[in-house]
């Protein structure tokens, strides 16, 4: 098993750009999983899946979400990255990293507030 | 808008055998739909226990199983014990993406 670590501020202003960072360690970023996914949970709610970067470098993502999300994988520091715009409240959840679904990192909350 | 449905709650008396279930609403689920099932306790990050349907990880204990059922895919927990308690999410893929069931919460009771 990898090990992942998401990491990025903890509080967003309303209108900005929510930019998460998932770093892995204990393997390759370009040659472990096939791809690697970003899962948000709001409080007291279920899961959303977010979206996915293959190792080759394309994505997939939540169509609901698509026009506003953009995830990138950076192999020289073996990470990815998730950026959300134009956020609001209810972009407001704990946000994890995983390896296509088998590794998940702890996750972190993320809070959208003036 | 594509909904995955699971069944709110669930309750099993220890020792017991509960099976939950993860419908589409495109229609019966097949393998292709590669079935996903994870458990969240409280607090914590979900932990992968199948995935394609069946397959299990290497820590999935050998009771818990993955199935389809009826157009619908299934996880089977047999002698349920205290500490299965908790959330249970399937995860199914639909050609590019991938949706969530609502969850079902566990209780063992």
């Amino acid at each position: 098993q990898v090990q992942l670590q998401e990491s990025g501020p903890g509080l967003v202003k309303p209108s900005q750009t929510l930019s998460l960072t998932c770093t892995v360690s204990g393997g390759s970023i370009s040659s472990g999983f096939y791809y690697w996914s970003w899962i948000r949970q709001p409080a007291g709610k279920g899961l959303e899946w977010i979206g996915q970067i293959y190792t080759s470098g394309s994505t997939n993502y939540n169509p609901s979400l698509k026009s506003r999300v953009t995830i990138s994988v950076e192999t020289s520091k073996n990470q990815f990255s998730l950026k959300l715009s134009s956020v609001t409240a209810a972009d407001t959840a704990v946000y994890y990293c995983a390896g296509e679904f088998s590794d998940w990192g702890q996750g972190t909350l993320v809070t959208v507030s003036s | 808008q594509t909904v995955v449905t699971q069944e709110p709650s669930l309750t099993v008396s220890p020792g017991g055998t509960v099976t939950l279930t993860c419908a589409s609403s495109t229609g019966a689920v097949t393998s292709d739909y590669y079935p996903n099932w994870f458990q969240q306790k409280s607090g914590q990050a979900p932990r992968a226990l199948i995935y394609s349907t069946s397959k299990k990880h290497s820590w999935t204990p050998a009771r818990l199983s993955g199935s389809l059922l009826g157009g619908k895919a299934a996880l089977t927990l047999s002698g349920v014990q205290p500490e299965d308690e908790a959330d249970y999410y399937c995860l199914l893929y639909y050609g590019g993406a991938w949706v969530f069931g609502g969850g079902t919460k566990l209780t063992v009771l």
